[in-house]
């Protein structure tokens, strides 16, 4: 069981958006500004797409953005694309002693 | 272009002990802290331990503190983490992330592909 919770899976249509939420505490992801967004394909090394809550990091295309309401962060895929078709991970600082990190559940997006 | 390249994953038996390495390249390795993270299924991604720029700060999990080890070598680019008293639960998929800058406290901006650790009789 992970410390941040997301939904296992989430579909849409190309062309379409999705959200993916990522709940924690007011300990990790409520307490700091330090959420941030992976894509991982099978096989291959996670990617930063998303950092401190809603930036992105150079190379990532606009159609990724983050979102924080209280102590749930969002992923918003816009426009989706086959391509988009993997999982997704958030992470948050959470700052103390038993973990410095804690992680979400990852999410499988399905473009249909 | 940045990379990051874990090695030294394989099968052990339970109570053995394993180092895994990660080898560092195209960016300035100690201008970077290092940070192991795990996957395994039934707990998905969990923090180990993370080692500032320097190496001269080093922090780990309550729940492997005391069984692991982490260290870097800056002139060859590698961290390192070894690992005693191996359980089965310990068995995942272990990955070596660089953070954003010298602290252990920076967003993860690379990660590797991960080496496979299997503890097994």
């Amino acid at each position: 069981q992970s410390a941040l919770t997301q939904p296992a899976s989430v579909s849409g249509s190309p062309g379409q958006s999705i959200t993916i939420s990522c709940t924690g505490t007011n300990r990790d992801i409520g307490n700091f500004n330090l959420v941030s967004w992976y894509q991982h394909r099978p096989g291959k090394a996670p990617k930063l797409i998303i950092y401190k809550v809603t930036e992105r990091p150079s190379g990532i295309s606009d159609r990724f953005s983050g979102s924080q309401s209280g102590s749930t962060a969002s992923l918003t895929i816009s426009g989706l694309q086959a391509e988009d078709e993997a999982d997704y991970f958030c992470c948050a600082y959470a700052g103390n002693s038993a973990s410095l990190w804690v992680f979400g559940g990852g999410t499988k997006l399905t473009v249909l | 272009e940045m990379e990051l390249v874990e090695s030294g994953g394989g099968l052990v038996q339970p109570g053995g002990s394993l180092r895994l390495s990660c080898t560092a390249s195209g960016y300035t390795f100690s201008d970077s802290g290092m940070t192991w993270v795990r996957q395994t299924p039934g707990k998905g991604l969990e923090w180990l331990s993370g080692i500032s720029g320097s190496g001269g700060s080093v922090y780990y999990a309550d729940s492997v503190e005391g069984r692991l080890s982490v260290s870097r070598d800056n002139s060859k680019n590698i961290v390192y983490l070894q690992m005693n008293s191996l359980r089965a639960e310990d068995t995942a998929i272990y990955y070596c992330v660089k953070g954003e800058d010298f602290t252990v406290t920076s967003t993860f901006d690379l990660w590797g592909r991960g080496t496979l650790v299997s503890v097994s009789s």
